[in-house]
Order: structure tokens, then sequence, then C-alpha cells
């Protein structure tokens, strides 16, 4: 089992709908939670982090945590072309701050 | 406020030889973590470094190795290359000060190709 999972996809919605992207972990020590949005070609861009249950938003993001059931989500409100990417899930499991990713979901808005 | 900077952006080996990566953290940081990214595996922890010190290490064979000097900017260097090394490795670094919970500012990384 790898310790962070996520679906490779591709995710496909069309423009204006709400993308939902899924996240599992395998250590329930872990403290922190990280999405990282990458286009083809770039480096990750820390999208939000949560690290307490619950939602938070920020923006058209809203992350949402659930350390019983080890899951954690980025949902995209009213998505754009632009938002078309791979989202990384990252989390860190130890006080060592390394991070372990997931592979990624690659997401493709339709205009 | 200037981002992680990595030099080279782009270079090509050949198996055998030996490579060494720079990364400048963003002012302020003083951690550096490496990253390598390939289709395969994804993105995969090398080491970490603070105070010049490396603090955690990744799963990788010994010719993988790294370093932090006084002004936190760090080199990695890969010995005895072989095909498989042919990668993104990105440095991400943070503050690890204050309330830090741990985020990752990446630099646009450096694409290795063995040949």
């Amino acid at each position: 089992q790898k310790e962070v999972e996520q679906n490779s996809g591709p995710l496909s919605v069309p423009e204006g709908a709400i993308a939902s992207l899924n996240c599992t972990y395998s250590d329930r020590g872990s403290q922190s939670f990280f999405w990282y949005r990458q286009y083809s070609g770039k480096s990750p861009e820390l999208i939000m982090f949560i690290y307490s249950n619950g939602d938070k938003e920020d923006g058209r993001f809203t992350a949402q945590l659930n350390k019983a059931s080890q899951y954690v989500s980025l949902l995209i409100r009213d998505s754009q072309p632009s938002d078309s990417a791979t989202y990384l899930c990252a989390v860190r499991m130890d006080s060592s701050y390394k991070l372990i990713f997931g592979s990624g979901t690659r997401l493709l808005v339709r205009p | 406020k200037a981002g992680v900077t990595q030099t080279p952006r782009y270079l090509i080996k050949t198996r055998g030889q030996q490579v060494t990566l720079s990364c400048s953290p963003i002012s302020g940081h003083r951690s550096v973590s490496w990253y390598q990214q390939t289709p395969g595996q994804g993105l995969q922890f090398l080491f970490e470094y603070f105070s010049e010190t490396q603090r955690n290490k990744g799963n990788f064979p010994g010719r993988f190795s790294g370093r932090q000097f006084s002004n936190s900017r760090s080199e990695m260097n890969v010995s005895t290359l072989e095909l498989g090394d042919s990668a993104l490795y990105l440095c991400a670094s943070r503050v690890r000060a204050g309330p830090d919970t741990g985020e990752l500012f990446f630099g646009e990384g450096s694409r290795l190709t063995v040949l």
C-alpha cells in the first residue's frame, strides 16, 4: 500500500463545475496535509495546507480533512480552464518535516 | 521577494559522469530539501538540510549526496550517473522556525538527462 494515494485521473469537468480531488494516506500519525498544483513542465506550487479536521476555505479552493478516515480532499469551485493541471497531495507524517507526495491527479477543465 | 533559484535548469550528462546542482532558498528560509521527480515514481524525497546539517534522508543510494552552506544555499551531487537518474530535481525551501507547519516552496527544478 502506498503511503499517499491519489487517483491518477484524468478528472474531466466542464467549466464552472466543482472539481473534487481526493487523497488517502496510510499513517494515522500524519500531522499536516498539503495540496500542490503542478502545470506541465513547471514546478509544484502550494495551493493550501490543512492540519485540523474540518474544512479550510481560500477563495475558490476548499480543503477538507478527516483524520479518522485518513482522507483529505480539495474542492475547486467554478472551475476554470486555467485550473487544468496535476494536483499533488502531500502529507507530513512525522516531526521530520519530510513530505510524502501522492502520484497526483490530472484535472482537465473543458471550456 | 525572490523565489527558490536552481541552477542549471537543464543539463545533459553521460553515464558514469557526476553532476552538481545548486539551490538558493528564499531569503530567510533556513531549510532546504531536495526531491527527485520522474514520470514513474513521482516526487520522491532525497534529503533535507538545516543549519548546514543533513536532518533527513530518503531511500536513495550513496551516490546521491548534498551539503548546505552557512548562507543556506545548498548543492546536491550525483556521482557515477546512471540512465535511471534522468529526472527533474527539485529544491524546496521552508522557514523551519516559528509557526512552521512544513509548507515547502519549490524552485523551477534542474532537468537532468543522462545518455
